[in-house]
Order: C-alpha cells, then sequence, then structure tokens
C-alpha cells in the first residue's frame, strides 16, 4: 500500500529566510510524486511533479524538491520564502492509471514579517 | 481555458439530509475523482471515473455515498441522510487520457459541506 508521511504539522519561518517541508513516501514501484499547494477557501494548486529523470525537480514560484530514492524523501525547498507563501503544503504519491493521489496530512507554513 | 469547477461552493445540510455535489470537469478530460477532504486532513479518494464507467469507488466510506457520471462530463456526488461526520470539503479532479505521461490532477476548489 502506498501512503505519505509529513512529519511537519506546522511551521513558522521568517519572510526571506529558507524553507524545507519534508516527505517521506511509500510505494512499491517508481513513485509518482507531487507537490501541491492550497490556501485557505482554494484547491489544490500544483507546484511539481517527479517522474523520471533529474532527481531534483523545479516548480513555480520558486519552489524545487529533491527525489532521494535511498531515503524515501521527496522534500520541497524555497531559498528565500515571500508572505504570500503563507499556505497549506501536500505532499502526494501515485496517480497513475486508474489510481488516485494518496497525500499526506499537509504540513501548514505560517510566515513572519 | 476554463479549469474545474464545482458547486455549491458551501452546502449546509441538517442531519438526515440529502445532498448532493456537482463537478464540472475540464473539457474533454477522460479521468474524474472525487477525494473528501476533513478539516486538517489530506484529501482522501472516495471514487474514479473513466468516461462514464465508475472504475473504482472503494474509498466510499458508507453506501450512503454514490457518485455518477451519466455522460461522461459532469459528475455528481450524492449523499443521503447525511451524517455529521460527512462534514468535510469534497474536492473534484480531473485529469486527461490515462495512461499517458501526463498524471497531474486539476482540482476544483472544492464544496464545504457542513452538516448539523
Amino acid at each position: 500500500a502506498q501512503s505519505v508521511t509529513q512529519p511537519d504539522i506546522h511551521i513558522t519561518v521568517s519572510e526571506g529566510a529558507s524553507l524545507e517541508l519534508r516527505c517521506n513516501y511509500s510505494y512499491g514501484a517508481t513513485p509518482y510524486l507531487f507537490w501541491y499547494v492550497q490556501s485557505p477557501g482554494q484547491g489544490l494548486q500544483l507546484l511539481l511533479k517527479y517522474f523520471s529523470g533529474d532527481t531534483l525537480v523545479q516548480g513555480i514560484k520558486g519552489f524545487e524538491a529533491e527525489f532521494k530514492r535511498s531515503q524515501s524523501s521527496f522534500n520541497l525547498r524555497k531559498p528565500s520564502v515571500h508572505w504570500s507563501d503563507a499556505a497549506e503544503y501536500f505532499c502526494a504519491v501515485g496517480g497513475t492509471g486508474r489510481r488516485a493521489l494518496t497525500f499526506g496530512s499537509g504540513t501548514r507554513l505560517q510566515v513572519q514579517p | 481555458g476554463a479549469g474545474v469547477s464545482q458547486s455549491p461552493r458551501y452546502k449546509v445540510a441538517k442531519r438526515g439530509q440529502d445532498v448532493a455535489l456537482r463537478c464540472d470537469p475540464i473539457s474533454g478530460h477522460v479521468s474524474l475523482f472525487w477525494y473528501q477532504q476533513a478539516l486538517g486532513q489530506g484529501p482522501e479518494f472516495l471514487t474514479y471515473f473513466q468516461n462514464e464507467a465508475q472504475l473504482d469507488k472503494s474509498g466510499l466510506p458508507s453506501d450512503r455515498f454514490f457518485a455518477e457520471r451519466p455522460e461522461g462530463s459532469v459528475s455528481t456526488l450524492k449523499i443521503q441522510r447525511t451524517q455529521q461526520e460527512d462534514s468535510a470539503v469534497y474536492l473534484c479532479a480531473s485529469r486527461p487520457l490515462p495512461g499517458t505521461e501526463n498524471y497531474e490532477q486539476y482540482f476544483g476548489p472544492g464544496t464545504r459541506l457542513t452538516v448539523t
């Protein structure tokens, strides 16, 4: 069975500081990995995805993520956080064929001025 | 182009009432998923359609939940005799052809259901 763990429920960073959100997954084959962002009252917006190839993936809004097979991780990073990045972030695995995505429980990011 | 739309955006139901939630996927998208997102949790899979065929309904929590997509486009999630534990945001997502390399699912804004 596939699963995703996001160990940090809530993270607070100062504006301009760097950010890393952790994601660990369990998947029986080559994983398809995603990071989504959800602002209050909004749907999920895709930040980036990994299917194969280069393990460092660039996304929108200056985000990147690195796939590490040996650690079963897909951590999300941003070098300098903006106040508008405050939101809930979800890591997800799967979604191929008829498979649905399996999401982690999310990390809420708060940005201090 | 237009994204996935859902209606209503907010729904308050008294316990025991039936509700119907609508999803309009992106035009031409073959695959459609429904997810349930409880407060403070990540979305959880409910059911999957490929065109009009419901290929997976393993995530539906009880037989009070029913989904359909009769013409392979618009989908409706129906909940009968709502209970308080049904309170959640219901998300719909669509995706182009299955089996392609683009596995991105495009999400609608969700319907927030509150059962009082």
